[in-house]
């Protein structure tokens, strides 16, 4: 069943605006990785919170969890046009220490120049 | 280069043939996958292997095959397949299968078109 769903499913912006997606997910999660797609290529890992952290930051990035909302959200500051890419969110819900990453449909961002 | 490779990189492939994907890792990893991607879908996991041995098979039709001969490589053997399986398959590795704290790595996938 899917676990993460990003929201919004597009969005497209100027070059040096912020891009926020969000992620929500249904069950009790031991961490959250966010990925990024360029078209036509394998996704890529960019960070990974874990459920006890609140916030975390790689580069440009900004991730946040809200673990009581059963949210999360990644921020990208002052985009770049090479920001232009799917994100997904995974979650790892596994228990028993055995776990598999369970993705979303992503959020495609568009930054025009 | 993202230390997963895949071949080929496009296949075009009628429902009466047989083929194969190939994926290898040169990361020294010990887990692999395969992944289906499919448009306005979720990435759906296929298959993983961990230390060689098949650890999970989320419901994959016979037509697709999995093999791992070693933890470098991965081949999805394909068969008798049908339209609706046409999609990007991707591969991925990561430290071990099961360490949801392990980031995974992906290939850059192959592009399948079943006619």
């Amino acid at each position: 069943s899917q676990q993460g769903e990003e929201d919004p499913q597009a969005l497209s912006i100027q070059e040096g605006e912020n891009a926020t997606m969000n992620c929500s997910y249904k069950t009790s999660i031991n961490n959250l990785q966010w990925y990024r797609q360029n078209s036509g290529r394998g996704l890529v890992h960019l960070i990974l919170i874990r459920s006890n952290e609140r916030e975390k930051h790689s580069g440009r990035l900004r991730v946040t969890l809200d673990t009581s909302k059963k949210s999360s959200s990644l921020l990208i500051t002052a985009s770049r046009a090479a920001d232009t890419a799917s994100y997904f969110c995974a979650t790892d819900a596994g228990n028993s220490g055995y776990s598999t990453l369970t993705f979303g449909k992503g959020t495609m961002l568009l930054v025009s120049p | 280069e993202t230390g997963v490779t895949q071949t080929p990189r496009h296949l075009v492939m009628g429902m009466t043939n047989k083929k194969s994907l190939k994926c290898e890792q040169h990361l020294g990893h010990n887990a692999m996958y395969w992944y289906k991607q499919s448009a306005k879908k979720p990435l759906e996991l296929m298959f993983v292997y961990n230390f060689k041995e098949q650890t999970e098979n989320n419901s994959v039709p016979s037509r697709f095959s999995p093999e791992c001969p070693n933890s470098s490589h991965l081949f999805l053997h394909l068969h008798t397949l049908q339209p609706e399986d046409s999609a990007l398959y991707l591969c991925a590795s990561s430290q071990e299968a099961g360490l949801g704290n392990s980031p995974l790595h992906f290939g850059n996938g192959t592009r399948l078109t079943v006619t």
